[in-house]
């Protein structure tokens, strides 16, 4: 079975720029959510979709948004870039809700801004 | 207000068993405990998940009192591809957010 997919592996943006992320969950699993990674922050939740609809957020600014396509493959889109967005950007996708599921992640995103 | 608390840093020796202790005064009812290990660059990798009293897998152990206010995974006879954070996460505690604390990093020597 394969596991979950993410792309690009690496990025570099400047500031002021947008950047979109795809992530691509194990067949038949209809959740993905998204995780930033930070050397300082750790790794903080961004938000879930289950079934194309956004489950629940944390706390990051209206910047960061995703969505999910009906094949349960998500995008995650941020825009006007800041230096602070360099980061690990982790999605996970499970069977049923990502708070009680095992989590299944990708290898993430290293986005840098310069 | 953190919802679960580890230990930041622990050392161990191959061959020995490892005990990682985390606590989670504000567990919910329905909440589940998870933990994951992560290598560096890599994605968390998910290593066991337990509701109540023991579970066992290939892996690891992990224990959990009949308050479930804490838990704690036992790694036996690590190594050192076992030198990595460790993180518990536990269901979502009401409000629907997925919260991994700082972790433990477990640095294991030869």
């Amino acid at each position: 079975k394969a596991g979950v997919t993410q792309t690009p592996r690496y990025l570099i943006k400047t500031r002021g720029q947008q950047v979109t992320l795809s992530c691509s969950p194990i067949s038949g699993h209809r959740s993905v959510s998204w995780y930033q990674q930070t050397p300082g922050q750790g790794l903080q939740f961004l938000f879930e979709y289950f079934s194309e609809t956004q489950r629940n957020k944390g706390n990051f600014p209206g910047r960061f948004s995703g969505r999910q396509f009906s094949n349960s493959r998500s995008e995650m889109n941020v825009s006007t870039l800041e230096l602070g967005d360099s980061a690990l950007y982790l999605c996970a996708s499970s069977r049923g809700s990502a708070t009680n599921e095992k989590l299944f992640f990708g290898s993430g995103t290293q986005l840098s801004v310069l | 207000l953190a919802k679960t608390t580890q230990p930041i840093s622990m050392d161990s020796y191959e061959g020995q068993e490892v005990n990682i202790t985390c606590s989670h005064n504000n567990i919910a009812t329905n909440d589940y405990i998870t933990w994951y290990q992560q290598f560096p660059s890599q994605g968390p990798r998910f290593i066991i998940q337990g509701y109540k009293t023991k579970v066992t897998n290939e892996v690891a152990s992990l224990f959990i009192p009949a308050d479930r206010k804490s838990s704690t995974l036992s790694l036996p006879r690590v190594s050192l591809s076992d030198t990595a954070v460790y993180y518990c996460l536990v269901g979502d505690m009401g409000d629907d957010k997925i919260i991994f604390g700082k972790g433990t990093r477990l640095h294991i020597l030869p």
